[in-house]
């Protein structure tokens, strides 16, 4: 069982332009929402995170926008370069000492920025 | 700081082989998890750790089996090689208060 439902599988923006990835989850118990970042041949790296006190998280070009009644969260690149392409993992945790940081991840995102 | 690295790096198998993946982190970290990565399922949990001596199930933990007999070193081993289980391979760590995961490179798995 999925719980954690990305959108889109793919995606192409023009340098410059604003890229936005969805994220739906099912469980009321997650409580941290990190993006991860992956280029090819690579690991994901952590790029950004929220927890659900907040709507809003900014970090330079990377914003994520949180909606605790709807059970969604996005990710928004500002002014997306072409070193933007990559492959970006919407993911969860839960509170609580038994959940251990085990993350539950979206099925990604193919992001490709054209010059 | 190497940070969390894998051995190897690339590996064919044929059906029914076995082998065994090595992760290392030199972070001190708690915790460490194995995941694979699909196209189109992103990163599922196979099994995790939350110290020494102690492993634990993850989303698909059948055909994989784990140990953790030193703190900064999580094993990951396939008894009998499936088709099934051709995949990238991806270790993590992270420590106990922090919630950011540090991911190894990735071993890429073949199995004919």
């Amino acid at each position: 069982q999925q719980q954690v439902k990305q959108s889109p599988q793919s995606l192409i923006v023009q340098k410059g332009g604003i890229s936005i990835i969805n994220c739906a989850y099912e469980n009321t118990a997650f409580d941290y929402f990190p993006w991860y970042q992956q280029f090819p041949g690579k690991g994901p790296a952590l790029l950004i995170a929220i927890r659900p006190d907040v709507s809003e998280k900014k970090e330079g070009r990377f914003t994520i926008s949180f909606n605790k009644s709807a059970k969604q969260f996005s990710l928004h690149i500002m002014d997306s370069q072409p070193g933007d392409s990559a492959t970006y993992f919407c993911a969860a945790t839960g509170a609580g000492g038994t959940s251990y940081g085990k993350l539950t991840f979206g099925q990604g995102t193919i992001l490709t920025v054209h010059p | 700081n190497a940070g969390v690295t894998q051995t190897p790096k690339f590996r064919v198998l044929k059906t029914g082989q076995s082998m065994t993946l090595l992760c290392a982190q030199d972070m001190n970290h708690e915790y460490m998890y194995w995941y694979r990565q699909d196209p189109g399922m992103g990163l599922r949990l196979i099994h995790y750790s939350v110290g020494e001596g102690t492993t634990a199930k993850g989303e698909v933990p059948d055909g994989y089996n784990v140990s953790r007999l030193k703190k900064q070193n999580f094993l990951l081993g396939l008894e009998s090689a499936a088709p099934s289980q051709t995949s990238v391979y991806f270790c993590a760590s992270r420590g106990v208060v922090y919630n950011e995961q540090f991911f190894g490179p990735g071993t890429r798995l073949t199995v004919l």
